[in-house]
């Protein structure tokens, strides 16, 4: 299994309050990506990050921000927490990207944030 | 622009039963890898299988079995003689160059005793 942690794994949390979900990896994986899980949805993308300090936005970065001044650690954060942000956010990391070549994507155990 | 059906909400079966997750993909790239992941009750999301754009041949994995038909746009996942610990989410995802993922928005199996 890849070395994958997330933490906190469970947060419960009030509208408005900032919220930051931590993703620790030990493979040095050179991609790292943050996703959030509801119903209906799938997995879709909030942000990826494809080396320190390099991030992008995903399909719904709106509300996110994203931080990465180490390899192993992605922060995600809420700067303002709204109920609709309640959800399953996973962490994923691959290593090689290009032209050409796309890896497979490993999985963190999750976090499930709920906003009052 | 990339999009990943899976059309099945959700499946029951009986015990030993076999099940085929159907998975239709869009892409105009013609380099691109489909994957299937498998979510059981416990949340975690277990990578199974990656197949790239230019190998067509299907795979077997024990009860496992992938069909691939770029003819189609179809990758679908059959479990042979299903058992209880297969009741899981199963999501299909494709990806193109440069590492962006596309997921379906899964099908719930279960399988009943």
């Amino acid at each position: 299994d890849a070395g994958i942690t997330q933490s906190p794994r469970h947060k419960v949390t009030e509208t408005g309050t900032p919220v930051t979900l931590r993703c620790h990896q030990t493979e040095n994986h050179r991609y790292m990506y943050w996703y959030r899980q509801d119903p209906g949805h799938g997995l879709r993308l909030i942000h990826y990050s494809y080396g320190v300090k390099d991030t992008d936005k995903g399909e719904v970065s709106d509300g996110y921000s994203v931080s990465r001044s180490k390899t192993e650690d992605f922060l995600l954060t809420l700067e303002s927490a709204t109920s609709s942000q309640t959800s399953v956010y996973f962490c994923a990391i691959s290593d090689i990207a290009g032209v050409r070549v796309s890896d497979t994507q490993y999985f963190g155990p999750g976090t499930r944030l709920t906003v009052l | 622009a990339q999009k990943v059906t899976q059309a099945q909400t959700e499946i029951s079966v009986v015990e030993k039963e076999d099940v085929t997750l159907d998975c239709v993909y869009e892409t105009r790239d013609t380099t691109y890898y489909l994957f299937w992941y498998k979510q059981p009750p416990s949340g975690e999301l277990v990578f199974l299988i990656r197949r790239n754009s230019f190998d067509e041949q299907n795979e077997i994995s024990g009860r496992y079995s992938w069909n691939f038909q770029k003819s189609t746009s179809s990758f679908n996942f059959t479990i042979t003689a299903s058992q209880v610990v297969d009741s899981a989410v199963y999501f299909c995802a494709l990806s193109v160059p440069g590492n962006q993922f596309y997921f379906g928005t899964g099908t719930s199996l279960t399988v009943i005793p």
